[in-house]
């Protein structure tokens, strides 16, 4: 399977812990971007990353949230001192830029996280 | 900033009739306009997409999505509906201006036999 990966795919941990989840983009994909998801709603636009730049994180929700991509290739996305509102299913998406043209973001399955 | 609304939680057909997901979008510049499905358990996938040309866009499944400019609007549609096509349908979109993708609520999708 050559698509997007996400491990793991489920987390429970416990409040005030830290967690920290990766992604795989399809390997010619040099935009990386995050998405948290909640019940009932739309993925919400995390933060994103062309190769190894992290080109928008004012959107990350708190200084709680934090993401890298250190080569280019996979992603991480840590969150400190969980709260119980971090409860959600955060999924990672990739692209290709493309000259002219806007490439589709294609996602990966999600990690669900749940805080007690 | 941009935004999307989809009015209908829920869109009932039955199988073999023609379908209808609305949504609707709100940007300050010329809008990018996609239709995502989720099905259970599994990621999202991308059905299609709009960025400039015909305002009639045909994706994957046998599906199409008309962009009316005047109206603001980006509906989902397809002649006939397969029991095969229940699932979450999520309209997303992009000001050409930035990389921030904001989708739908979500649509629940139900053909029924």
């Amino acid at each position: 399977d050559t698509g997007v990966s996400q491990d793991p795919r489920h987390k429970i941990t416990k409040r005030g812990q830290n967690v920290t989840f990766r992604c795989d983009p399809i390997s010619e994909h040099n935009r990386l971007y995050w998405y948290r998801q909640t019940l009932g709603q739309g993925p919400e636009f995390l933060t994103y990353f062309q190769n190894e730049a992290q080109l928008e994180k004012s959107r990350l929700l708190s200084d709680r949230f934090s993401a890298e991509r250190p080569k280019g290739s996979f992603s991480t996305l840590e969150i400190q001192r969980t709260e119980q509102g971090d409860s959600a299913m955060y999924l990672c998406a990739s692209s290709l830029r493309v000259s002219g043209g806007l490439g589709e973001q294609y996602f990966g399955p999600g990690t669900r996280l749940t805080v007690t | 900033a941009q935004s999307v609304a989809q009015p209908e939680d829920q869109v009932n057909v039955a199988e073999g009739n023609p379908l209808t997901v609305k949504c609707t979008y709100s940007v300050s510049g010329n809008p990018y306009l996609f239709w995502y499905v989720q099905y259970p358990n599994r990621g999202l996938q991308f059905l299609l997409k709009y960025i400039t040309g015909d305002n009639l866009v045909k994706g994957s499944y046998g599906f199409e999505a008309e962009f009316n400019k005047s109206q603001t609007s980006f509906h989902l549609k397809k002649p006939s509906a397969l029991v095969s096509d229940s699932a979450l349908y999520f309209c997303a979109v992009r000001d050409m201006n930035n990389n921030d993708m904001r989708f739908g609520a979500g649509t629940r999708l139900t053909v029924k036999p």
